[in-house]
């Protein structure tokens, strides 16, 4: 049974670029959330995505925005990067049982470096 | 709005020694509580959670953490440390106001051996 995973792991941009991060939930699983991370912090909601439609959404700025696609994965799109975006992006998924109580199940996250 | 409070940024306990994590929330209603374990350079992996019913909740790896409703306390406590418990511990508290659970800064445990 594959976890939730994430693409890519790593990867460097630099200021004012553009950056897609990808997810796929567990199987079974069709919500997917999304949260930053980053150095020394605990995980921010960004926002979640449910029947390809966005429900929720946390602080971030119009540049954070997403997809959700018919077979429940995700993208995440960052425009006009900042320094202050360099994070560890963590994918989520929840399903049927464990959307009601907030039980969460991540992936290992794509770093994310503007220069 | 939610908010979770981890007093600690580090703790240190040697291998064999009881650990405690400490988190106290703050939510409207009735809480959901998390906790979460990460391991360097790895994503969140689920400990236990606490919905309703018995305050003493049991989780992976002989974890458990005792719900405090008058102290609004949510501590992991584990009763024999081992090295391999090291990591960054995150609790987290959610409700059904919100379902969105709010993380805390998180906990770094260091056992040693």
């Amino acid at each position: 049974d594959a976890g939730v995973t994430q693409s890519p792991t790593h990867l460097i941009k630099t200021r004012g670029q553009q950056v897609t991060l990808r997810c796929s939930p567990k199987s079974g699983h069709d919500t997917v959330s999304w949260y930053q991370q980053a150095l020394g912090q605990g995980p921010q909601f960004i926002f979640q995505y449910y029947e390809e439609e966005e429900r929720q959404r946390g602080n971030f700025p119009d540049r954070f925005s997403g997809h959700q696609f018919p077979n429940y994965s995700s993208e995440l799109n960052v425009n006009a990067l900042l320094l202050g975006d360099s994070a560890l992006y963590l994918c989520a998924s929840s399903g049927s049982r464990s959307r009601n109580t907030g039980e969460l199940f991540f992936g290992e996250g794509s770093r994310l470096t503007v220069l | 709005a939610q908010s979770v409070a981890q007093p600690e940024d580090q703790v240190n306990v040697a291998e064999g020694n009881p650990l405690t994590v400490k988190c106290t929330y703050s939510v409207s209603g009735n809480p959901y509580l998390f906790w979460y374990v990460q391991y360097p350079n790895r994503g969140l992996q689920f400990l236990l959670k606490y919905i309703t019913g018995d305050n003493l909740v049991k989780g992976s790896y002989g974890f458990e953490a005792e719900f405090n409703k008058s102290q609004t306390s949510f501590h992991l406590k584990k009763p024999s440390a081992l090295v391999s418990d090291s990591a960054l511990y995150f609790c987290a508290v959610g409700s059904g106001g919100s379902y969105i659970p709010t993380f805390g800064r998180g906990t770094s445990l260091i056992v040693h051996p």
